[in-house]
């Protein structure tokens, strides 16, 4: 099992450009999220799905969308970059979203918008 | 609002112990999460506690007080391998992870 993985790993944008980074888990999980990393911060929920078909904003949703049309994969897309945007994304999985479930990660995406 | 502190950095000596403190205020609690991230990779799980007390897995322990909103993590017989950032995380009332900035553990021979 490959677990939870990410594409692109790093990615360099100018301002008012568009991507979309990939999520895709291969543990039949239900959930799914999409965290972004700054130094001094702790990881800040964008969105997150509760299976395929669905999905919800967290704590920092402005400026990103995200779709999960199949149950293993969970988009996030920007369609206008921002320097603010420059961070460590990171996507998540857990099997449900309960008492003591784990979140596993996958190994990040490292964007710098110029 | 919700919040979680944890020191910044926190310095040892390979082979001691060390504790990494966090305290944490939620809308509802659910548990306390920690994680250990290694420089550029991604957080993996360390361990759960939801009831008051200690729980022991191996080298590494982690406390809960739930009256006091205050959990530790214990690290025995240090490794240079154990430099890391340290991140707690409590769950609150929507099963929703709220995360502390991490404690970057450094790890001196």
């Amino acid at each position: 099992n490959a677990g939870v993985t990410q594409t692109p790993k790093f990615r360099v944008l100018k301002t008012g450009q568009s991507m979309t980074l990939l999520c895709a888990q291969d543990m039949n999980h239900e959930y799914m999220y999409w965290y972004r990393q700054d130094p001094g911060m702790g990881l800040r929920l964008i969105h997150y799905s509760v299976g395929e078909g669905t999905t919800a904003k967290g704590e920092v949703p402005d400026g990103y969308n995200v779709s999960r049309l199949k149950k293993q994969n969970f988009l996030l897309g920007l369609e206008s970059a921002a320097p603010s945007q420059t961070s460590v994304y990171f996507c998540a999985s857990s099997l449900h979203r309960d008492l003591e479930e784990t979140q596993y990660f996958g190994p990040g995406t490292r964007l710098l918008v110029l | 609002g919700q919040n979680i502190d944890q020191p910044t950095e926190m310095t040892a000596t390979e082979g001691a112990i060390v504790q990494i403190n966090c305290t944490y205020q939620t809308s509802g609690f659910n548990g306390l999460f920690w994680y250990q991230q290694h420089a550029g990779e991604a957080p993996t799980f360390l361990s759960y506690n939801v009831l008051d007390g200690l729980e022991e897995k191996g080298r590494f322990s982690s406390f809960l007080s739930r009256s006091k909103g205050y959990s530790y993590l214990l690290l025995k017989e240090l490794q240079m391998k154990d430099s890391a950032s340290y991140l707690c995380a409590a769950m609150d009332s929507n099963y929703q992870l709220i995360w502390g900035a991490g404690t970057k553990l450094i790890i001196k021979p």
